[in-house]
């Protein structure tokens, strides 16, 4: 089955500075990487996500890096704030055939912006 | 609120009492998933509908766990004679079946957090 590893498991950067969490994955089936943002004691929240078929994606302050060949993906934060403070989940995800997308979650990165 | 709804928030239980927990999804999805996230880790998949079948199991998923959708709508999932190992946010997830190209975005619930004592 899948495994996800993700690097690293926490993180601190001052106000204004960028912050990258890094993902590896194992199965080159999979085609499909969502990064979840959870606050505390909230539910996962997708921020962004990416198909195997394009290289990079950007949605403001946040992009999302894939490399199919080395099977890694990256999260970049601009700009850091405050806000942006919770735990980052990534996941990757290859269709079944049986019609799921079942996510497999790697063991989060703490994020901590210190104002 | 449209989103997906869990019920209970929390559930504190004496080991070997049976729990049931309810998941609402987003109307209109016909897929369903059911996590576990214990504390420090990112969720383990448990099970997955769509519609009213279930489709797939994980390995995690004892024969002490059993879930249900039977309109396609919301789902129960069932833990008998519960462990302490057991206690655990539960997650329900709900995602829009789509053509090749669309968005697998996948909707999470609050989650019922379990106790077990």
């Amino acid at each position: 089955g899948e495994n996800v590893e993700q690097h690293p498991s926490t993180l601190s950067v001052q106000e204004g500075d960028s912050a990258v969490i890094k993902c590896t994955y194992s199965d080159s089936a999979s085609n499909y990487f969502p990064w979840y943002k959870q606050e505390l004691g909230k539910r996962p929240q997708l921020i962004i996500d990416i198909r195997s078929n394009v290289g990079e994606k950007k949605d403001q302050r946040i992009a999302v890096t894939l490399n199919k060949t080395a099977k890694h993906f990256s999260l970049h934060i601009t700009e850091t704030q405050p806000e942006d403070s919770a735990v980052y989940f990534c996941a990757a995800s290859a269709y079944s055939g049986a019609g799921s997308y079942q996510l497999t979650f790697g063991k989060g990165t703490k994020l901590s912006v210190i104002p | 609120d449209t989103g997906v709804s869990q019920n209970p928030r929390h559930k504190i239980t004496k080991r070997g009492q049976n729990v049931t927990f309810r998941c609402d999804p987003i109307s209109e999805h016909n897929r369903l998933y059911w996590y576990r996230q214990t504390l420090g880790q990112g969720p383990e998949f448990l099970t997955y509908f769509q519609n009213e079948a279930q489709l797939e199991k994980s390995r995690l998923l004892s024969d002490r766990f059993s879930a249900e959708r039977p309109k396609g709508s919301f789902s129960t999932l069932e833990i008998q004679r519960t462990e302490q190992g057991d206690s655990a946010m539960y997650l329900c997830a709900s995602s829009l079946a789509q053509l090749a190209g669309g968005s697998n975005e996948q909707f999470f619930g609050p989650g019922t957090r379990l106790t077990v004592l």
